[in-house]
């Protein structure tokens, strides 16, 4: 049963566009909600958060959107640049007990962004 | 500079073998976790331990083996008993706020069985 999805295994933009990357949850006791990076035969870096007292967050180029209702959250990357190429990983955090330690995964989207 | 170390970079192992993944972090984390990576699937929990001399079995622990005898250490054995370990590993550790600021992962390892 997987509790956190990314339905679209790739997606590609134009440099200078933007890049919305999307993460579907099923666990209602998920309240933190995670974005990572990663490059290949690297580790995935972190690149933004959201609590679930929020609907918004923003660093830079990078937003994310939390709309719990639909348990549904999304990564916009504006302007998209050829670095931004990558797997993005979406993950989430159960704030319950030892679930707190753990980090749900997504399997991830890999953006190419064209020059 | 802080951050995780992981080693060897690439490890081949031949069938029946056991191996250990060495992961060290000089982040003062309390936590650690080893993930699997395989094609299209995401990152999967193998061990994780929130304390020295404590570990929890993740989604897929079988065929694996860990130890936390140090703060700074977390070795993973791939046993014999893991039916298919060729994949790419990842070392990651975490300490207060790592919900919002997330976890440090290593750079991986990848094991593949000839």
């Amino acid at each position: 049963d997987q509790q956190v999805k990314q339905n679209s295994p790739s997606l590609s933009v134009q440099e200078g566009r933007i890049s919305i990357l999307n993460c579907d949850y099923t666990n209602s006791m998920f309240d933190y909600f995670l974005w990572y990076k990663k490059y290949p035969a690297e580790g995935p870096t972190f690149l933004i958060s959201i609590s679930s007292i929020k609907d918004k967050n923003e660093d830079g180029r990078f937003t994310v959107f939390l709309n719990k209702s639909a348990k549904h959250l999304s990564l916009h990357i504006v302007p998209s640049q050829p670095g931004d190429s990558a797997v993005y990983f979406c993950a989430a955090s159960d704030g319950s007990g030892a679930g707190s330690y753990q980090l749900t995964f997504g399997k991830g989207t890999k953006l190419s962004v064209i020059p | 500079d802080g951050g995780i170390t992981q080693s060897p970079k690439y490890l081949f192992r031949k069938e029946g073998q056991n191996v250990t993944l060495s992961c060290e972090q000089n982040l003062n984390h309390d936590a650690m976790y080893w993930y699997r990576q395989d094609p299209g699937q995401g990152l999967r929990l193998i061990y994780y331990s929130q304390i020295v001399n404590d570990f929890q079995k993740g989604d897929i622990a079988e065929g694996y083996s860990v130890s936390r005898e140090k703060k700074e250490s977390f070795p993973l054995t791939v046993t014999s008993a893991q039916k298919n370990p060729t994949a790419f590993y990842l070392c990651a550790s975490s300490g207060p706020g790592h919900r919002v600021g997330g976890y440090t992962f290593g750079s991986g390892t990848r094991l593949t069985v000839v």
